[in-house]
């Protein structure tokens, strides 16, 4: 989607590497978050952030960390990778009071952890 | 746990027809709802979003808000083959920062 970007798109990696997804966006929103997706669990949120060096968890923040260094940029880590954190994981943002007008979504990029 | 419920589906609908799409929410507090359409293997899209009782319209879609009974719907009218997607129902958490959302419900529409 304009103005947000995520990368890499697709990714293969082995149990116990880590690995940082990256989200990008140029609209200078205060908010920004990671989801993931996953067939029978829809979206679920791992952390979001709600400006530089403020971020917080979500329900599935195990195994997971975070930081934003600059409005810009939000990674994801994956400190050490398992199975079960193969999926889809998503970038969101959202500008003005929070969620008062939604999220836009990133591409997403798809993780194969083996 | 906060959640937001929708039916998996599929839902199938004759073109031209009108589709229903329902949700419900479990918290209270919550005071603004999203419908996003997520076509295969891309990222969802916002459709609507509502925030008071009754109905809201734009163009095909209709949202619909009932906060005693803790709903929300969506309806998509005149439905074409192109409206063939899942649809995503959210509720915000009370703090203004975060979304819950629903798994989802998968419409077809067919010719």
């Amino acid at each position: 989607d304009a103005g947000i970007t995520q990368s890499p798109r697709h990714k293969v990696t082995e149990t116990g590497t880590p690995v940082t997804l990256r989200c990008h966006q140029t609209e200078n929103h205060r908010y920004m978050y990671w989801y993931r997706q996953d067939p029978g669990h829809g979206l679920r949120l791992i952390h979001y952030s709600y400006g530089v060096k403020d971020t917080d968890k979500g329900e599935v923040s195990d195994g997971y960390s975070v930081s934003r260094s600059k409005t810009e940029d939000f990674l994801l880590t994956l400190e050490s990778a398992t199975s079960s954190q193969t999926s889809v994981y998503f970038c969101a943002i959202s500008g003005g009071q929070g969620v008062s007008y939604g999220y836009t979504f990133g591409s997403g990029t798809r993780l194969t952890v083996v | 746990q906060k959640e937001v419920e929708q039916n998996s589906g599929p839902l199938s609908v004759p073109e031209g027809a009108i589709a229903s799409l329902n949700c419900t929410y479990s918290d209270r507090g919550s005071q603004s709802f999203f419908w996003y359409r997520q076509y295969s293997g891309k990222s969802p899209e916002l459709i609507m979003f509502i925030y008071s009782n009754g109905d809201k319209e734009d163009g095909r879609f209709t949202a619909q808000l009932n906060k005693a009974s803790q709903y929300v719907s969506l309806l998509i009218r005149d439905s074409q083959p192109s409206d063939s997607a899942t649809y995503l129902c959210a509720g915000d958490t009370g703090t203004a920062s975060k979304l819950t959302f629903g798994t989802g419900t998968r419409l077809q529409v067919t010719l």
